[in-house]
């Protein structure tokens, strides 16, 4: 049961353009969600993160939108680089007090020039 | 300059042998994890650990083992009794309890088992 869902399995915008990545969740009890960039054969790189407590999270280019009620959660990337195409995972963790964080299977974005 | 050291970058393994994935942290963190990531699929959690001589099974912990003696340390052994040993290795850390829950990557270990 995948509880972290990341439906596109890829993505291509237009440099300059907006990038939109979602991410749905159906475990209630998250409530700390992480967004990770990633290029081939190289670790994850964190890149922004929101707690249940807010909605809207912003550094820089990156904006990260929460909707509970939706349980749904969105990467805004603005405006999108060649340099940003990667694939991005969001992950999901319950509360302090826990190790365990529960990622998506990625969307890959490829911004073109 | 801190960060997360796996080595090897690539390993080859014939079937039915042993291998040992190594990770090393110098970021002070007291938590440490191992991922395995296969084509079109998230990242799995194999094993955590919290704190040195403690650590829990995750998802997918049939066919592996760890160990954590050293807070900087977390080696993943991979058992010849893991059925598709094939993927692509994570280690990460976290500092835990103590502050953020943003996790760390080291650059990953390819292993190939044939």
């Amino acid at each position: 049961d995948q509880q972290v869902k990341q439906n596109s399995p890829s993505l291509s915008v237009q440099e300059g353009r907006i990038s939109i990545l979602n991410c749905d969740y159906t475990n209630s009890m998250f409530d700390y969600f992480l967004w990770y960039k990633k290029y081939p054969a190289e670790g994850p790189t964190f890149l922004i993160s929101i707690s249940s407590i807010k909605d809207k999270n912003e550094d820089g280019r990156f904006t990260v939108f929460l909707n509970k009620s939706a349980k749904h959660l969105s990467l805004h990337i603005v405006p999108s680089q060649p340099g940003d195409s990667a694939v991005y995972f969001c992950a999901a963790s319950v509360g302090p007090g826990t190790y365990k964080y529960i990622f998506g299977t990625g969307t890959r974005l490829k911004v073109l020039a | 300059d801190g960060g997360i050291t796996q080595s090897p970058k690539y390993l080859f393994r014939k079937e039915g042998q042993n291998v040992t994935l190594s990770c090393e942290q110098n970021l002070n963190h007291d938590a440490m994890y191992w991922y395995r990531q296969d084509p079109g699929q998230g990242l799995r959690l194999i094993y955590y650990s919290q704190i040195v001589n403690d650590f829990q099974k995750g998802d997918i912990a049939e066919g592996y083992s760890v160990s954590r003696e050293k807070k900087e340390s977390f080696p993943l052994t991979v058992t010849s009794a893991q059925k598709n040993p094939t993927a692509f290795y994570l280690c990460a850390s976290s500092e835990g309890l103590a502050g953020t829950y943003e996790q760390y990557f080291g650059p990953g270990t390819r292993l190939t088992v044939t």
